[in-house]
């Protein structure tokens, strides 16, 4: 079963300091991997994605994330976090075995420290 | 302007009773997807859609009901036989092709009163 795993319930840093939310996943297949934001009583807003190509990928807000196939994973990051960016992220595969069903994380609520 | 729309905001509802939520999108999207977010447990899916007149379910669809009848709307209904439906609802919508990313609605906090 495809599936996706957030290590971290909760991640703390420090303003100015770089940022990693940690991302695991297991599927068949090419991966289909997606970051997205929320805000308190919000939608999620989608930050960016991995579908082929260069490893490291750029999104909204000064976000990247690293592709590693050798270790299943994809974890966002930023070099320099702000009190602003504090908030919950999800990370997201989208299922290809023919549903085609966003498969979520659980969840890692990153606060930004001033 | 395109986006995707989750109506009421806020919803309570009585033990033993039915509600809708309304989800309607103008993104000409042809899967729709509806998702319930509890504290700690992120999003569950609960039916998705792929196309108009179809739908299947998600991991936790008891209780819960759908239709698809036209391409911009998937109303969700809640029925009485949730046991715990007090949550936060989400709806999405993607168009066709596996490598796009789901847009979201804002949201529907239903709450049992």
């Amino acid at each position: 079963a495809q599936s996706v795993a957030q290590p971290e319930d909760q991640v703390n840093v420090a303003e100015g300091n770089p940022l990693t939310v940690k991302c695991t996943y297991s599927v068949s297949g090419n991966p289909y991997l997606f970051w997205y934001v929320q805000y308190p009583n919000r939608g999620l807003q989608f930050l960016l994605k991995y579908i082929t190509g260069d490893n490291l990928v750029k999104g909204s807000y000064g976000f990247e994330a690293e592709f590693n196939k050798s270790q299943t994973s994809f974890h966002l990051k930023k070099p320099s976090a702000l009190v602003s960016d504090s908030a919950l992220y999800f990370c997201a595969v989208r299922d290809t075995s023919g549903t085609y069903k966003y498969i979520f994380g659980t969840g890692t609520r990153l606060k930004v420290l001033a | 302007d395109g986006g995707i729309t989750q109506s009421p905001k806020y919803l309570f509802r009585k033990e033993g009773q039915n509600v809708t939520l309304s989800c309607e999108q103008n993104l000409n999207h042809d899967a729709m997807y509806w998702y319930r977010q509890d504290p700690g447990q992120g999003l569950r899916l609960i039916y998705y859609s792929q196309i108009v007149n179809d739908f299947q379910k998600g991991d936790i669809a008891e209780g819960y009901s759908v239709s698809r009848e036209k391409k911009e709307s998937f109303p969700l209904t809640v029925t009485s036989a949730q046991k715990n439906p007090t949550a936060f609802y989400l709806c999405a919508s993607s168009p066709g092709t596996v490598s796009t990313e789901a847009f979201f609605g804002q949201g529907t906090r239903l709450t049992v009163v």
